[in-house]
C-alpha cells in the first residue's frame, strides 16, 4: 500500500539550510512533490522530481532522490522567515494520465532569528 | 490566470444540514481534484474529474458526498446530512492533460457544529 511518511518538525535559524526529509513505500511512485501550506491556506506547489532522476535543483531548493532507499529530501539553502510553513512531501503513480496524490502528514518547518 | 478559485472559504453549519461547495480551475485545466485535509493531516484523495467524467472515487466519499461537473469547467462537492466528523478543509486543485503538476485552490474549511 502506499505510505509516506515525514518528521513532525524542523527548527532552524534565519541563513542557516533547512533539510526536510520524507519516506514512501510504493516502489512504482512516478513523480514526487514537495508542496508548502502556509496558516490557513492551500498548497503552494514548490517543485517536483520525476522518479528516474537523482536531484532537480531550482535556486534556493535542492531535491534529492535515492530511489533505492524510498528517501526523498528538500534542501532550502539561507532559510528565510518568510519559509516557516508546513511542507509536505506527496507521491503519485501518473502514466501519462491524472493520477491521485498520496501525502504525508507534513513537516512544519520554524525558523527563528 | 488567476489560479483555482474556491467558495466560499469558510462554512459554519450544524450537524444534519446539507453544504454544497464550489471550484473554479484553472482556466483550460481538464482534471479537477477534490481532496480532504483534517487538522494536523496532509491532505487525503476524494474523487477526480477528468472534463464532466467523475473517474475515480475514494473510499472516503461515502454515500453523503456527491460531486458533479456537469459542463467540465466548475465542480461542487455537496454534503448531506453533516456530521461533526465532517469538519475539515476541502481542498481542489486542478491539471492540464499531459501534465502531472495539481494546482490547488486555497481551500474552503467547514466546521459542523
Amino acid at each position: 500500500g502506499e505510505d509516506v511518511e515525514q518528521s513532525l518538525f524542523l527548527s532552524v535559524r534565519e541563513g542557516d539550510s533547512s533539510v526536510i526529509n520524507c519516506t514512501y513505500t510504493d516502489s512504482s511512485s512516478t513523480y514526487l512533490y514537495w508542496y508548502k501550506q502556509e496558516p490557513g491556506a492551500g498548497l503552494q506547489l514548490l517543485t517536483y522530481i520525476f522518479s528516474n532522476m537523482d536531484m532537480k535543483q531550482d535556486q534556493r531548493l535542492t531535491v534529492l532522490l535515492n530511489k533505492k532507499d524510498k528517501h526523498l529530501s528538500l534542501r532550502i539553502a539561507d532559510t528565510q522567515t518568510g519559509d516557516s510553513a508546513i511542507y509536505f512531501c506527496a507521491e503519485s503513480m501518473g502514466t501519462g494520465t491524472a493520477s491521485k496524490l498520496t501525502f504525508g502528514t507534513g513537516t512544519r518547518l520554524q525558523v527563528t532569528l | 490566470d488567476t489560479g483555482v478559485s474556491q467558495d466560499p472559504r469558510h462554512k459554519i453549519t450544524k450537524r444534519g444540514q446539507n453544504v454544497t461547495f464550489r471550484c473554479d480551475p484553472i482556466s483550460e485545466h481538464n482534471r479537477l481534484y477534490w481532496y480532504r485535509q483534517t487538522l494536523g493531516q496532509g491532505p487525503e484523495f476524494l474523487t477526480y474529474f477528468q472534463n464532466e467524467a467523475q473517474l475515480e472515487k475514494s473510499r472516503l466519499l461515502s454515500d453523503r458526498f456527491s460531486a458533479e461537473r456537469p459542463k467540465g469547467s466548475f465542480s461542487t462537492l455537496e454534503i448531506q446530512r453533516t456530521e461533526q466528523g465532517d469538519s475539515a478543509m476541502y481542498l481542489c486543485a486542478s491539471s492540464l492533460p499531459g501534465e502531472e503538476t495539481q494546482y490547488f485552490g486555497p481551500g474552503t474549511r467547514l466546521l459542523v457544529l
